[in-house]
Order: C-alpha cells, then structure tokens, then sequence
C-alpha cells in the first residue's frame, strides 16, 4: 500500500485481556517503530525493528508488552493481561533506512486501545 | 536521559497573526524533525534539520536549528485555520518527541 497501516482502528479490551496490534509498514522499509500516545501527550518510544531485528526495546513498559517482526516486514506488538493504563493510542511508523540514517518516520493511522 | 521541553504547551491566535513554538534540548542533537498533528489524525513529517543554525522554509513555515544545536523553533507567518494541530518536534537518534505546541485558531 501506500502508506502505513494498522489495524483494528479500535480496540475495546476488558481488564485482563490479551490484544494484539498489527502494523503493515510501506514496502521495502526498513525501519520500523511502535509508539504509545496517551492523551495531549507526544509519542513515547516503545521499540524499534531493522528488518526483522529487535534493536532496542528499551520504551516497552513492561514485560506484558512484546513485539515481533518475524520476516522484516509486518508487525505485530502484543499486550498481554491488559491494564487500564495502557488505554492509549498505539502508533506504528517506518522508514527508509536505519535509523541512525534519521530518514523521517511514516506513522500510521494508529490503533486506539480501550481497556475497561 | 535526553529530554526535549516544547513552549508553550497550547497557543490561540486569531487567524492572520503569527505562531512560534520553541523545542529545547538538555542535550547536543545530531538532528531534529517537526511534525504535524491534526486533531483526530497522526503525525505528518514537516521538516529535518540537521546544520548548526540552520534555517529552511515551507511556504509560510521557518524552521530553524539553533547554532548549539540544542533547540529549535518553527514560526508560522499570518495563521490559517488549516494550522490547526499539535506541533511536535523529535530528536532524531534518540526518537525522543516533545509533548507538542496545541495551536488553535479563530477566524
């Protein structure tokens, strides 16, 4: 496609639930990123892919947070046991190249999460 | 850790007047982005600066790095209401954004 995408648009999860949150970066980048953005608030770093190499995870907040890019492209960042803070929306963004070839970030349209 | 501190936090001007948000850095950048944020939407990619003073323009939007290289500021010249949006900046490396410049604007 043309940009980035992700899916669901919403999600409504329970307390103690699993969710799973998928990005489909443009094609052929390399990098991808997963972003959390509270309300009124900018992106916070979550964890960053090269291909399909976990660089640097160190923005996950917890251990029930995990993210794969098994074949360097797709992503998928998976929460398990879902809390109320985690409500937040989910941002996905990829890029040319590496990231310390600070090309800009593609962000997709987000995934919003509820947890009631 | 590296942190990036945006003023002010939300801006109203009435449509025509100028803007400005200033992003500062506790840190040397090697490089600093601007978003664009509407309501309801998500980041867009303005501008990346990378040159020890530098300035670049987009139409009615001045972009310029500071010559220590620890802040930045974007300066929009007689507002529209298609301003509207949160205004984010990133440090490059660090992937670190500013909490954004809220800017609204009545016609």
């Amino acid at each position: 496609g043309a940009g980035v995408s992700q899916s669901p648009r919403y999600k409504v999860a329970k307390r103690g639930q699993d969710v799973a949150l998928r990005c489909d970066p443009i094609s052929g980048h390399v990098s991808l990123f997963w972003y959390q953005q509270a309300l009124g608030q900018g992106p916070e770093f979550l964890t960053y892919f090269q291909n399909e190499a976990q660089l640097d995870k160190s923005g996950l907040p917890s251990d029930r947070f995990f993210a794969e890019r098994p074949e360097g492209s797709v992503s998928t960042l998976k929460i398990q046991r879902t809390q109320q803070e985690d409500s937040a929306v989910y941002l996905c963004a990829s890029s040319l190249v590496g990231r310390w070839e600070n090309s800009p970030l593609h962000f997709g349209n987000g995934t919003r999460l509820t947890v009631t | 850790g590296q942190q990036v501190m945006q003023i002010p936090q939300y801006q109203h001007v009435q449509e025509g007047e100028d803007f400005t948000t200033y992003c500062n850095s506790s840190t040397t950048l090697s490089n600093i982005q601007w978003y664009k944020q509407r309501p309801g939407g998500h980041p867009v990619f303005l501008i990346q600066l990378v040159k020890s003073g530098e300035v670049k323009k987009q139409k009615r939007l001045t972009f310029q790095f500071g010559e220590a290289k620890k802040n930045s500021s974007l300066h929009i010249t007689a507002t529209q209401t298609t301003d509207v949006g949160t205004y984010f900046c990133e440090a490059g490396t660090a992937l670190i954004f500013g909490k954004g410049t809220t800017l609204s604007v009545s016609s």
